[in-house]
């Protein structure tokens, strides 16, 4: 089955600093890589996503780029700021795109 | 984004007790919807899928009898913790795709103690 890796596990940044958050998978048939911030106790939240035919995709602040051949994707905080501070998921739909299997979140703190 | 409602959002129980969790889609039908566990500073783990009219699809390791999912509608899916013991306290997730869309929205949780 699909296999998602996410790097790092806890990221502590200054505020204005950028972030970066890293993961790979193992199944080439994924299509689809969202992600999502959870802050404690709450539902994941969508944040961006990416399809496989996408290289990159930016929203404001937030942009996720994609290598297909490499099997890896990143998240891209840029001018953090501390409501930015939650733990971040990767995700890769695969299964048939019947199953979103989940990295292993990433905590992120903005200080001050 | 579609809605999908959670209820409740936390509940007690004591070891033994059954204990239902119910996850509504709210303006859309789900064919599927999915259940997932998330214990503290973990990820989500995949329980089950559920496939409105027909029986779920369970995760290595999950147990059927012990985790009862029913999506009897297209807006509404159970998980019914049967005989729940302390190890079972957890954060239970659902979460549903709009038809034909790739878009996984979930719900509030449900934070699960058994005492």
């Amino acid at each position: 089955g699909e296999n998602v890796e996410q790097h790092p596990s806890t990221l502590s940044v200054q505020e204005g600093d950028s972030a970066v958050i890293k993961c790979t998978y193992s199944d080439s048939a994924s299509n689809y890589f969202p992600w999502y911030k959870q802050e404690l106790g709450k539902r994941p939240q969508l944040i961006i996503d990416i399809r496989s035919n996408v290289g990159e995709k930016k929203d404001q602040r937030i942009a996720v780029t994609l290598n297909k051949t490499a099997k890896h994707f990143s998240l891209h905080i840029t001018e953090t700021q501390p409501e930015d501070s939650a733990v971040y998921f990767c995700a890769a739909l695969t299964g048939g795109g019947n199953k979103l299997t989940f990295g292993t979140g990433t905590q992120l703190k903005v200080e001050l | 984004g579609a809605v999908v409602s959670q209820h409740p959002s936390w509940v007690i129980c004591k070891s033994g007790t059954s204990v239902k969790i119910e996850c509504r889609s709210l303006d859309f039908q789900a064919t599927t919807m999915f259940w997932y566990r998330q214990f503290p500073k973990q990820s989500l783990m995949l329980m089950a899928t559920s496939n409105e009219g027909s029986k779920a699809t369970y995760e290595q390791g999950v147990e059927k009898d012990k985790f009862l999912i029913n999506h009897a509608s297209l807006t509404l899916s159970t998980l019914t913790v049967t005989s729940a013991h302390p190890e079972d306290s957890s954060f239970y997730i659902c979460s549903a795709r709009d038809q034909g869309g790739e878009k996984l929205f979930f719900g509030s949780g449900t934070q699960l103690s058994v005492l």
